[in-house]
């Protein structure tokens, strides 16, 4: 199957710092690109998307970026919080190839109190 | 929003064994399904797509013999895992989008997972 599937980078920050996660990816006619957040043991959960035609789209705290120059994304999270603590996935969308996800390294955000 | 549940959410089986997962859109009717699994400190990989009334499609390297897939109604597809092996332990999840809300929505939805251990 594909995959990026080496072992999750971590990203340590303070309770009220900004976090940023950067995500690489591999197709550059993938026509959107997803984040979710994954905590432990569950499914991963959706938190913004971005279509590729834009490089930057705002969420509630959240802020996703995209450069296709270098087929780079990243999500950044305001003020951040205990409770955004977990791992971060990108993931890149193809319609023609049937809407399936592929998804992205991960990052692994720990937030200390 | 639309729910897809898993179940079951975790399972112990001996090796040589079969084990079954279901995933069900609660709300919606998914035409398309799709399975991932997870290794521990990993990135989800997609293993195959869940077609109704077809056959699934296969991600390279995924033996369709050992992960037997069926998508025989709108809100149910299933993922066998034949003769399980310890190698086969893993964290299965399955995925699926809501197609009445058209080529503008970008969420799909997942299920809780399923946390398998073959010993």
């Amino acid at each position: 199957g594909e995959s990026v599937g080496l072992h999750l980078p971590t990203l340590s920050v303070q309770e009220g710092d900004n976090s940023i996660i950067n995500c690489a990816y591999s197709n550059s006619a993938s026509d959107y690109f997803i984040w979710y957040k994954q905590e432990s043991g569950k499914g991963p959960q959706f938190i913004i998307d971005i279509r590729s035609n834009m490089d930057k789209r705002q969420g509630q705290r959240v802020t996703v970026l995209l450069n296709k120059t270098v087929k780079h994304l990243s999500l950044q999270i305001a003020a951040t919080q205990p409770g955004d603590s977990a791992v971060y996935f990108c993931a890149e969308v193809t319609v023609n190839q049937g809407g399936k996800l592929i998804f992205g390294q991960g990052t692994e955000l720990s937030v200390k109190p | 929003g639309a729910v897809v549940s898993q179940h079951p959410s975790w399972v112990i089986c001996k090796s040589g064994t079969s084990v079954k997962i279901e995933c069900r859109s609660l709300d919606f009717q998914a035409t398309t399904m799709f399975w991932y699994r997870q290794f521990p400190k990993q990135s989800l990989m997609l293993m195959a797509t869940s077609n109704e009334g077809s056959k699934a499609t296969y991600e390279q390297g995924v033996e369709k013999d050992k992960f037997l897939i069926n998508h025989a109604s709108l809100t149910l597809s299933t993922l066998t895992v034949t003769s399980a092996h310890p190698e086969d332990s893993s964290f299965y999840i399955c995925s699926a989008r809501d197609p009445a809300k058209g080529n503008s929505n970008t969420e799909a939805f997942f299920g809780q997972g399923t946390r398998l251990t073959v010993v």
